[in-house]
């Protein structure tokens, strides 16, 4: 079973932040949180993972709160190639445990 | 570099007919896994493979086997099939298994790139 919690769907205006939130209540002290997206009918695509301190990247920035039971992804300036269905996994020992994801739609 | 790979792109089969997957891992990494995902549903972890020895296996019946051969390759093979097999079967590859004496750790070394897929039709 899924150990995170996603909204079904979301919406963007291109070139506004999109913040994605994630419930993971159950997480434990050593498990990572995951950001994956997939673009329809492509493998996942890794975009960030954090364990309690904030992260940023090239792609998005990871804020994880304080107790760690939610985190939000954020894309800072979404584009059309953004739209996608993303995924916020707790990693359970060697392998990702999926969620349904959130899919987000970014329009013009 | 070449990302993972596999073959073949799409697969269609008859019921109660076994098929097999093949991957390539990202060259240099000795992990695998693999996931099924049905249409609308997220993946799902079916195995593990490090080192070419099974270290991890999801929810799945035994018609569901795999194999990792010396070059890190990997197989995946389904018996019987079913019209529930239907689904993006999902090569992922990771640089090392991802725990040091049971502890995880983090960095680029732990992330799982995933392959194109293949698309399975069971009719």
């Amino acid at each position: 079973d899924a150990k995170t919690t996603q909204p079904t769907s979301m919406d963007c205006a291109e070139g506004r932040a999109a913040n994605l939130p994630c419930n993971h209540s159950t997480i434990s002290g050593n498990e990572y949180v995951y950001w994956y997206r997939q673009i329809h009918s492509q493998g996942p695509q890794y975009i960030i993972h954090g364990l309690k301190n904030n992260e940023t990247n090239e792609m998005a920035s990871l804020i994880i709160t304080e107790d760690r039971k939610s985190s939000t992804l954020i894309l800072p300036h979404a584009t059309l190639r953004d739209t996608a269905v993303y995924y916020c996994i707790v990693r359970v020992g060697g392998k990702l445990i999926f969620g349904q994801g959130t899919e987000l739609s970014v329009k013009p | 570099d070449a990302g993972v790979t596999q073959s073949p792109t799409h697969l269609i089969k008859t019921r109660g007919q076994h098929v097999t997957l093949r991957c390539s891992p990202i060259s240099g990494h000795k992990s695998v896994s693999w996931y099924q995902q049905v249409l609308g549903q997220g993946p799902q972890f079916i195995f593990q493979y490090y080192e070419k020895e099974e270290r991890g296996r999801g929810n799945f019946p035994d018609r569901f086997s795999a194999r990792q051969f010396p070059n890190y390759s990997s197989e995946l093979n389904v018996n019987a099939l079913l019209l529930g097999d239907s689904a993006l079967y999902l090569c992922a590859s990771r640089d090392r298994q991802g725990s040091l004496f049971g502890r995880w750790t983090s960095g680029k070394y732990n992330e799982q790139f995933f392959g194109p897929g293949t698309r399975l039709t069971v009719l």
